[in-house]
């Protein structure tokens, strides 16, 4: 049974840079085109894809967010981290990570998210 | 690549059929998925491969279309389906989601 689940603070400063971590278990991010990504839900609004990171390391970002974004792993610890810097009140919202099996496919399992408002 | 969807919120009533469209500004192929989104709930995958019910969804739901024009149809409206719905593009980097349909009880 796959699982995900996000941690991180829910409290940032403007200008700090923000740390979350997707725990997960129930696959292994070192199996043939398995993906974790990131999707965040300001308020009230649509979702948005972030980033995403595959079993052999590539990395993708989205391109309006990608100079403040940083995806990486660590397959020990079935964990993804994902770090957004320069925080600003508009980046508060629902932050969710998601399994993503490989290929054209979508995200077919997601943590419950975790809310992070910036606010000084 | 951008998504469109429409409408953008819909009232229903229970046993009604509905269908949502969304549009992409460029062919993707059938490289699409329909998520459901209830409040304070992370999304919940749907279809994929723009007509492909996922395991475990009821099979009122369906989807169609390739290229940029697709739908995803309730075919008979339950309590639990009041939900937004979202569509998301899978065929190549960005990989965003449409703006969301709210469906409302009539």
């Amino acid at each position: 049974q796959i699982t995900l689940t996000e941690s991180g603070p829910t409290l940032v400063k403007p200008a700090q840079t923000l740390t979350l971590t997707c725990t997960f278990s129930g696959f292994s991010l070192i199996t043939d085109e398995v993906g974790v990504g990131w999707i965040r839900q300001s308020p009230g609004k649509a979702l948005e894809w972030l980033a995403l990171i595959y079993w052999h390391d590539e990395k993708r970002y989205t391109p309006s967010l990608q100079s403040r974004l940083t995806i990486v792993k660590d397959t020990s610890k079935n964990q993804v981290v994902l770090t957004m810097a320069n925080m600003d009140p508009m980046d508060t919202g629902t932050y969710y990570c998601a399994h993503r099996p490989g290929g054209f496919s979508p995200f077919d399992y997601w943590g419950q998210g975790t809310l992070v408002t910036v606010s000084s | 690549i951008q998504l469109t969807q429409s409408p953008s919120s819909l009232s229903a009533s229970v046993g009604d059929r509905v269908t949502i469209t969304c549009r992409a500004s460029q062919g993707i192929y059938s490289s699409l998925a329909w998520y459901q989104q209830k409040p304070g709930k992370a999304p919940r995958l749907l279809i994929y491969d723009a007509s492909t019910l996922q395991s475990g969804v009821p099979s009122r739901f369906s989807g169609s279309g390739s290229g940029t024009d697709f739908t995803l149809t309730i075919g008979s409206l339950q309590p639990e389906d009041f939900a937004t719905y979202y569509c998301q593009q899978l065929n190549s980097y960005p990989l965003p989601f449409g703006p969301g349909t709210k469906l409302h009880i009539k």
